[in-house]
């Protein structure tokens, strides 16, 4: 059983450029969230995704930050001009439906802004 | 060994001794609380759970005590490994949807 798929592992962008981290949940798995670790720091949310739907943005920034989930295909991250202080390890995890229970985690997309 | 105060980042212990890894949450609303270990370079991953409902839950090796008069969570890990060296993360929700994660203590095992 695959678990939570997150593509890049690692990804190096100039100030400016944007960043893409995608997200394949478990399977049977409706529910996604964000979440930004700052080097020895604790994970702090970003953002609650079901498909086609924004259930909770609370966390993420105003500006240059949205995220996605489409009825089909992985759930994107997108961060346009990206600047020094996004170099950090974007988490995404996945439940199933409506629930309160256990985030699955996968192994982090780690950016770094030169 | 202990962490005491609100998040002592980092707990040392010998192997073989037991750790209680503390936790001061946020929401007296929180009816969920879950215990997270994360090893370096890697995603979190669940250790054991607890409802509101309840002041004390077991797993294998590894004990959560909830106190919500004083909004205080803790981890209990019974004859600590080498391999239980990891950042511990305790994490509130309420009614479903996010979960909002502690700062995390680092543990780590003298062998």
């Amino acid at each position: 059983n695959a678990g939570v798929m997150q593509n890049p592992r690692h990804l190096v962008r100039r100030r400016g450029q944007e960043a893409r981290l995608r997200c394949s949940p478990m399977k049977g798995h409706s529910h996604v969230y964000w979440y930004r670790q700052l080097p020895e720091e604790g994970l702090k949310f970003m953002v609650y995704l079901q498909k086609e739907n924004i259930i909770d943005e609370s966390g993420m920034p105003k500006e240059r930050f949205s995220a996605e989930f489409p009825k089909e295909g992985p759930s994107i991250l997108r961060i346009q001009q990206v600047v020094r202080g996004d170099s950090a390890a974007y988490f995404c995890a996945s439940s199933p439906g409506d629930y309160t229970g256990e985030l699955f985690f996968g192994e982090g997309s780690r950016l770094t802004v030169l | 060994g202990e962490s005491v105060g609100l998040h002592l980042p980092t707990l040392s212990v010998q192997e073989g001794d037991n750790s209680i890894i503390n936790c001061a949450y946020s929401n007296s609303a929180s009816d969920y609380f879950i215990w997270y270990k994360q090893e370096s370079g890697k995603g979190p991953q669940f250790i054991i759970d607890i409802r509101s409902n309840m002041d004390k839950r077991q797993g294998q090796r590894v004990t959560v005590l909830l106190n919500k008069t004083v909004k205080h969570l803790s981890l209990q890990i019974a004859a600590t490994q080498p391999g239980d060296s990891a950042v511990y993360f305790c994490a509130e929700n309420i009614n479903a949807g996010k979960s909002t994660f502690g700062d995390g203590t680092t543990l780590t095992v003298k062998p």
